[in-house]
């Protein structure tokens, strides 16, 4: 296992399409976040899953983002209806059950909405 | 809700030299846990240093080593004899048991040669 991958690593859509992006965490671990990240901030939580349960949500997250997470191993996030304030960096991270454990972080995949 | 606030936007040091980064976060939890993540130019982000709010000693990791003052909720990072490599984005994080990360704004460091 090499890791957390996100794929498509960029994605450029237009406006009002929807886009999904795929997530594959290290294969042991439970946990798996998904964050957005825009130039120059620290990354801003959108939800986690334990195995496949999406134990919390950002109240901050519209009504057209929807994350699964259908068998505790992969997961995805679709973005209904974009729009450009959807462009961001979104980051993909998995840890283990153990609270002092380390999230690793994927590369990300860069959301640019024209 | 917990906040992590980091006052250094950007920061810079000479190659060798010792630079701290600040820290500073908000909770009412008595159980948590804090990180130091790095984030080289378009590359992801790895642990750099972790800290258990139980424990009294100071973490240290090579090069790199924190000042935790949990009455102050202060979290500093401290890097010493720094090296090019060394340049990239700087984030805290806190993280109390079972729940999200929470990230601060982060700090730029320039290791100038």
């Amino acid at each position: 296992d090499t890791g957390v991958s996100q794929n498509p690593r960029h994605k450029i859509t237009k406006r009002g399409q929807n886009v999904t992006f795929r997530c594959d965490p290290i294969s042991e671990h439970n946990r798996l976040y998904w964050y957005r990240q825009t130039l120059g901030q620290g990354p801003e939580f959108l939800t986690y899953f334990q195995n496949e349960a999406q134990l919390e949500k950002s109240r901050l997250l519209s009504d057209r983002f929807s994350a699964e997470r259908p068998k505790g191993s992969f997961s995805t996030l679709e973005i209904q209806r974009t729009e450009q304030g959807d462009s961001a960096m979104y980051l993909c991270a998995s840890t283990l059950l153990q609270p002092n454990t380390e999230a690793f972080f994927g590369q990300g995949t860069r959301l640019t909405v024209v | 809700a917990q906040t992590v606030t980091q006052s250094q936007p950007e920061m810079s040091v000479q190659e060798a030299e010792t630079v701290t980064l600040s820290c500073t976060y908000d909770t009412s939890e008595s159980n948590y846990y804090l990180f130091w993540y790095k984030q080289p130019p378009s590359r992801q982000m790895i642990l750099v240093i972790r800290q258990e709010a139980y424990k009294q000693q100071n973490a240290t990791e090579n090069r790199f080593s924190v000042n935790f003052q949990k009455a102050a909720k202060s979290f500093s990072l401290k890097i010493s004899d720094s090296q090019l490599g060394d340049t990239a984005m700087y984030f805290c994080a806190f993280v109390k048991m079972g729940n999200q990360f929470y990230f601060g704004t982060g700090t730029s460091l320039t290791v100038i040669p």
